[in-house]
């Protein structure tokens, strides 16, 4: 079982420069979702998906910009990458619907340094 | 608005003591609860999940959490640590509003001594 796969693992790039980051769910769960991850502050939601065809924003979306290109697929991009971008994202899945308290299940993250 | 507090960035034990790593949330439903374990350079894993069916909650690798209304607290115990316990355990509340949505703590790192 593969879960959630993120790519890439690691990234480098230069302030300015746009990338997307991938993540694909084999579990045919509804909702996906992105998070980063910095020092002292935990897993702040960027954006999520509750199913397919829909997204929403979370904390802290400014800077992104997401697609939910199918059930399995939510790409994460940044249109213009800025060194308070540098962080670790993860990617997470869950099996169901509003209201259903189904537990999240992640991906390995992907480490991404912004010069 | 629903959040957690963890109280204690870092913890430390040693091998065969108790673990307790403290979790207080705010909510103004009855919240759902999650403690999630993540070791170094991987993702997050569900240690164990409370919502409602019982307020002492067993999870795995010897794990459990208490639910305390009258505290608001999901503290999480272990009777005795072992070195593979070491790791960063993160306490979540689930929001209202739909999407299953997640708010997390800031995390506790443990660390195991001999």
């Amino acid at each position: 079982n593969a879960g959630v796969t993120q790519t890439p693992k690691f990234q480098v790039l230069k302030t300015g420069q746009s990338m997307t980051l991938q993540c694909a769910q084999d579990m045919n769960h509804n909702s996906m979702y992105w998070y980063r991850q910095d020092p002292g502050m935990g897993l702040r939601l960027i954006y999520y998906s509750a199913s397919e065809g829909t997204t929403d924003k979370g904390e802290v979306p400014n800077g992104y910009n997401v697609s939910r290109l199918n059930k399995r697929e939510f790409s994460l991009r940044l249109e213009s990458a800025a060194p308070s971008q540098t962080s670790v994202y993860f990617c997470a899945s869950s099996e169901a619907l509003d209201r259903t308290h189904q537990p999240q299940h992640f991906g390995d993250g992907t480490r991404l340094s912004i010069l | 608005a629903q959040s957690v507090t963890q109280l204690g960035s870092h913890v430390s034990v040693s091998e065969g003591a108790l673990v307790l790593l403290r979790c207080n949330y705010s909510s103004s439903v009855p919240p759902y609860l999650f403690w999630y374990v993540q070791y170094p350079n991987q993702g997050l894993q569900l240690l164990l999940k409370y919502t409602s069916a019982a307020t002492l909650v067993k999870g795995i690798n010897g794990f459990e959490a208490e639910f305390k209304k009258s505290e608001t607290s999901f503290h999480l115990t272990k009777p005795s640590a072992h070195m593979s316990d070491a790791a960063e355990y993160f306490c979540a509340v689930m929001l209202t509003g739909g999407g299953n949505k997640l708010t997390f703590g800031t995390g506790t790192q443990l660390k195991v001594e001999l």
